[in-house]
């Protein structure tokens, strides 16, 4: 059974780095093939991809964002990371973690969300 | 990159047809397979996948729904729509890098 869960700080204050952990069980990132990908929804708007890693610990990058954001995973393929610099309030939303078919680039699963909200 | 473009919202009556569109701005076909992909969240909920590839029912997806197109033209159907189904349906593209469309908003008349 292929479960995700992230985890995030809550809240944070304008101009910090939000560090946000995705833990997963059911696959292994050291699997071929396998992708992890960060993905976040602020309240009533549409989704923005904004990271992925794979097995082989390349990473690819939102081009708008790719100057403030780092993809990272654990020594034990079970854990990615994402490092958000100079926050502001408009990344204030739902971030995502979800696992990527590794042939067509397609989620199909997700975890359930954890909530950021930027604020000073 | 990559825009896809969505209507925002369509009303639908219990049990008859319901077709979102998702236009792209260039063509998300590669090697015969079209790399578009469709959602379902509901409020509150994670979103979903349907299906992947344009055409292909995820698993546990009751064959109520389906998709087609290829290009840069793709529609999501649900036929016969049932109250459960309310909810906002995204394409998404991974021919390059990865994108989301806007979202459809799908209510009940």
């Amino acid at each position: 059974q292929v479960t995700l869960k992230e985890s995030g700080p809550g809240m944070l204050q304008p101009s910090k780095t939000l560090s946000l952990t995705c833990s997963f069980s059911g696959f292994s990132l050291s699997t071929s093939g396998m992708v992890v990908s960060w993905i976040r929804q602020p309240s009533g708007k549409s989704l923005e991809w904004l990271a992925a890693i794979d097995w082989d610990g390349d990473k690819y990058y939102n081009p708008s964002l790719k100057s403030r954001l780092t993809v990272s995973k654990d020594t034990s393929n079970t854990q990615v990371f994402l490092k958000i610099t100079s926050v502001d309030t408009a990344d204030t939303a739902t971030y995502y973690c979800a696992r990527t078919d590794g042939t067509y680039y397609y989620f199909d699963y997700w975890g359930q969300g954890v909530m950021v909200t930027v604020s000073s | 990159d990559i825009v896809l473009t969505q209507s925002p919202a369509l009303a639908v009556s219990l049990g008859q047809r319901a077709t979102i569109s998702c236009k792209t701005n260039q063509n998300v076909d590669y090697y015969g397979n079209s790399y578009m992909h469709w959602y379902q969240q509901k409020p509150g909920q994670q979103p979903k996948l349907l299906i992947y590839l344009a055409s292909n029912l995820a698993s546990g997806i009751p064959a109520r729904f389906s998709g087609r197109g290829s290009g840069t033209d793709f529609t999501l159907t649900i036929d016969p729509v049932e109250a459960d189904d309310t909810a906002t349906y995204y394409c998404q593209q991974s021919r390059n890098l990865w994108t989301f469309g806007g979202g459809t908003k799908l209510e009940l008349k």
